[in-house]
C-alpha cells in the first residue's frame, strides 16, 4: 500500500536551517509530483511546495520562496524539504502528500513537527 | 493568487443531523478542481471529495460534495459519531494551491 514517512524535524534556533526527508514506497515514486504541506500549532492547513515528477520544476507559497527548496532523488524514493533562514512562524508540523494524476493529493503521511525557537 | 474562505468556522450539531459547509473561492476554480478533507486531532488529513463532487475511495455515500465556480458546498447527511472532525477545502487548479481555514464540526 501507499505509504509516506517523513522524517528530519526537530528544534532549531532561528535563522538556522534543517532538511526534512519524506521516503515513499508503494508506488511508482518517479511518476507522481510530491508536495509539502504545513500545518501550525492550532491553526490550518497551509500548502507549501510541490516538485513535478521528474524534479524539473518547481512552486512555492509566497511565504517561503528564497528560503525553502523542494527537491526529489528518485533513485531513493525520497522527496526533501530544505529550509533555511528558518523563523517562529515556520514552526508546524509539515506534511508530505502525493499528487495523483488527477492533481489532487491522494496520500498523506503523517507529517514531523518543526519548532523554531531560540 | 486563489483565496478559499470556509463558513461557518464552527458547526455545532448532534448525531443524526445533516451538516452543510460552504467554501467560497475568491476566483472561479478551474475544472471544478476543489477537493474537501477531514482531519482529526493528531491525524494528517483524509481526502474526502475531489472534483468537486467526487467521493474517493472508500468513504462513505453520506457526505456529498456540490458546486462550481466560486461556489461550493460539502454536505453530511446524517452525522455519524466519528464525523465530528475539522473540514478543509482545497483548490488544486492553479499554482499557489491554497486551503481554506477549515470548519470544525463538534458535538452540540
Amino acid at each position: 500500500q501507499v505509504q509516506l514517512v517523513e522524517s528530519g524535524g526537530g528544534v532549531v534556533q532561528p535563522g538556522r536551517s534543517l532538511r526534512l526527508s519524506c521516503s515513499a514506497s508503494g508506488f511508482s515514486f518517479s511518476t507522481y509530483p510530491l508536495q509539502w504541506v504545513r500545518q501550525a500549532p492550532g491553526k490550518g492547513l497551509e500548502w507549501v511546495a510541490v516538485v513535478s515528477y521528474d524534479g524539473r520544476n518547481e512552486y512555492y507559497a509566497d511565504s517561503v520562496k528564497g528560503r525553502f527548496t523542494i527537491s526529489r532523488d528518485n533513485s531513493r524514493d525520497t522527496v526533501y524539504l530544505q529550509m533555511s533562514s528558518l523563523r517562529p512562524e515556520d514552526t508546524a508540523v509539515y506534511y508530505c502528500a502525493r499528487e495523483n494524476d488527477f492533481y489532487f493529493l491522494d496520500y498523506w503521511g503523517q507529517g514531523t513537527l518543526v519548532t523554531v525557537s531560540s | 493568487e486563489i483565496v478559499l474562505t470556509q463558513s461557518p468556522g464552527t458547526l455545532s450539531l448532534s448525531p443524526g443531523e445533516r451538516a452543510t459547509l460552504s467554501c467560497r473561492a475568491s476566483q472561479s476554480v478551474s475544472s471544478n478542481h476543489l477537493a474537501w478533507y477531514q482531519q482529526k486531532a493528531g491525524q494528517a488529513p483524509r481526502l474526502l471529495i475531489h472534483g468537486a463532487s467526487s467521493r474517493a475511495t472508500g468513504i462513505p455515500d453520506r457526505f456529498s460534495g456540490s458546486g462550481s465556480g466560486t461556489d461550493f458546498t460539502l454536505t453530511i447527511s446524517r452525522l455519524e459519531p466519528e464525523d465530528f472532525a475539522v473540514y478543509y477545502c482545497h483548490q488544486y487548479g492553479r499554482s499557489p494551491r491554497a486551503f481554506g481555514q477549515g470548519t470544525k464540526v463538534e458535538i452540540k
